[in-house]
C-alpha cells in the first residue's frame, strides 16, 4: 500500500471555526491532491499540488485552501467552516501527475460540521 | 455538467455470475480510463485502466472494455465472489501530460451474493 496518511481520522467541529486536514505522504511523490466524496457526486477534486509551493484550483474549491511546505505534506484548510462542507475528505499522490499513472488514496477524514 | 456517468447506482449479482459495471463519458477529449474499488472507511485503491487506443485490458478476474464510438467502458469481474462487494468508480482524464485530472463517476454500490 502507498504510504499515506490522512489525520484526523474523524473531526466534528461547529459552523465557523477553522479547521485544517492533514495528509502526509512516505513515497516522496510530487503530485498530492484533495478530494471530497459526496452522496450522488462521486469524489470531486477540491485542489492539488505539484510541486512544493505549487498549487492549484480543482472543481469545488471555494471556501478552502491548501498549503505545500514539505514534499511530504499537504494541509486542507477551511477557513471558516459551513455545514455544506461536511463531507468525507481523501487524499491522495501521483508520482507524475500524468493521466496513464493511477493516483493513490489515503483512506479519509470524516469531517462532521454542525 | 457531469461527464462521467454510472448511471446505475447499484448492481446485485450471485456468487460465481459475473459482473458487468457500466460507465458513460461525453468527453471526447478523455484519452484514459480507470476503475477503482472502494470498501467502506476505506480510500478508494486502483482495480484497471485502459488506454484509448485499446479497446480491451484483462487482469485476472477483472476486464475492461472501452467502445469509443459509443462512448462507453465497461468492467467485467468473472467469477464474482463475495469479497468483490464495495463501490466501484469509473474516472478518466483527458490530458496525457502532467497535471493531468481525474474526473470521477458517482459509483456503483456492487453486492454479491454467497
Amino acid at each position: 500500500d502507498a504510504g499515506i496518511t490522512q489525520s484526523p481520522r474523524h473531526k466534528v467541529t461547529e459552523t465557523g471555526t477553522p479547521v485544517t486536514l492533514r495528509c502526509h505522504q512516505t513515497e516522496n511523490h510530487r503530485y498530492m491532491y484533495w478530494y471530497r466524496q459526496d452522496p450522488g457526486h462521486g469524489l470531486r477534486l477540491i485542489h492539488y499540488s505539484y510541486g512544493v509551493k505549487d498549487t492549484d484550483k480543482g472543481e469545488v474549491s471555494d471556501g478552502y485552501s491548501v498549503s505545500r511546505s514539505k514534499t511530504e505534506d499537504f494541509l486542507l484548510t477551511l477557513e471558516s467552516a459551513t455545514s455544506s462542507q461536511t463531507s468525507v475528505y481523501f487524499c491522495a499522490i501521483s508520482p507524475t501527475g500524468q493521466g496513464d499513472q493511477p493516483q493513490h488514496f489515503g483512506d479519509g477524514t470524516r469531517l462532521s460540521i454542525l | 455538467d457531469q461527464q462521467v456517468k454510472q448511471n446505475s447506482p447499484s448492481l446485485s449479482v450471485q456468487e460465481g455470475r459475473i459482473s458487468i459495471l457500466n460507465c458513460d463519458y461525453t468527453n471526447s477529449m478523455f484519452d484514459y480510463f480507470l476503475w477503482y474499488k472502494k470498501y467502506p472507511a476505506e480510500g478508494p485503491t486502483f482495480l484497471i485502466s485502459i488506454s484509448s487506443i485499446k479497446d480491451k485490458n484483462e487482469d485476472g478476474r477483472f476486464t475492461v472494455f472501452l467502445n469509443k464510438s459509443a462512448k462507453h467502458l465497461s468492467l467485467h469481474i468473472v467469477p464474482s465472489q463475495p469479497g468483490d462487494s464495495a463501490v466501484y468508480f469509473c474516472a478518466a482524464s483527458a490530458e496525457p501530460g502532467a497535471n493531468s485530472k481525474l474526473t470521477f463517476g458517482k459509483g456503483i454500490t456492487l453486492s454479491v451474493r454467497p
